[in-house]
């Protein structure tokens, strides 16, 4: 299972939104329900956000949202702070016979 | 709260083995409901996911490091254990531990991940 595509890097001033892509395949994102996302910071580990392509965890602000449309998942990041600057990774399951998972490529929000 | 916490070598020289334990606390590792997965994540590069297991010793790996890695559990001790044998510089890495819940398929805690270096 070949890793997910998404964007390097994307940015927006405080308040703004930003929207991550993450890009798989007709066997991944396009077939199960089963994408995630998740929040680095430098040197930390990372934490998920978003599950089920768009449900949020318990103490996760619902500035985070997530969506799936065809093979392409997206994090959307609504009204920026300066604390949500960090690395994003989707993740997607693949099925048992694909040997199950795949990270994304990563992104990182710049909050300007 | 759950917590994990990834203990073993910070070196390993290449050929070798490298060998990592994940101890958890504060849930039952031998409880249905949660697979338990190593990741990997490259210097300044994005994550791998390695493989998992089930408490019941079912393993999945990914196809690219299947021949080298098992992954193995001790619910005695509330462990689970990597082995990734004849490792090369290439596979110097923070290496993270991870609970997976099995019906939602996230990954919903994680070790605070420890850096193997593969260097003679």
């Amino acid at each position: 299972q070949s890793a997910l595509t998404q964007p390097p890097s994307a940015s927006g001033s405080p308040g703004q939104s930003v929207t991550i892509s993450c890009t798989g395949t007709s066997s991944d994102v396009g077939r199960y329900n089963y994408v995630s996302w998740y929040q680095q910071h430098p040197g930390k580990a990372p934490k998920v956000m978003i599950y089920e392509v768009s449900k949020r965890p318990s103490g996760v602000p619902d500035r985070f949202s997530g969506s799936k449309s065809g093979n392409t998942a997206f994090l959307t990041v609504s009204g920026l702070q300066a604390e949500d600057e960090a690395d994003y990774y989707c993740s997607a399951y693949g099925g048992s016979n694909n040997d199950n998972y795949a990270f994304g490529t990563g992104t990182k929000v710049t909050v300007l | 709260q759950v917590q994990l916490q990834e203990s073993g070598p910070g070196l390993v020289k290449p050929s070798q083995t490298l060998s990592l334990t994940c101890t958890v606390s504060g849930g039952s590792i031998s409880s249905g409901g949660y697979y338990w997965s190593w990741i990997r994540q490259h210097p300044g590069k994005g994550l791998e996911w390695i493989g998992y297991i089930y408490y019941s010793g079912s393993t999945y790996y990914n196809p690219s490091l299947k021949s080298r890695v098992a992954i193995s559990i001790d619910t005695s001790k509330h462990q689970f254990s990597l082995k990734l044998n004849s490792v090369t510089a290439a596979d110097t890495a923070v290496y993270y531990c991870a609970r997976v819940v099995s019906s939602t398929l996230h990954f919903d805690y994680w070790g605070q991940g420890t850096l193997v270096t593969v260097s003679s």
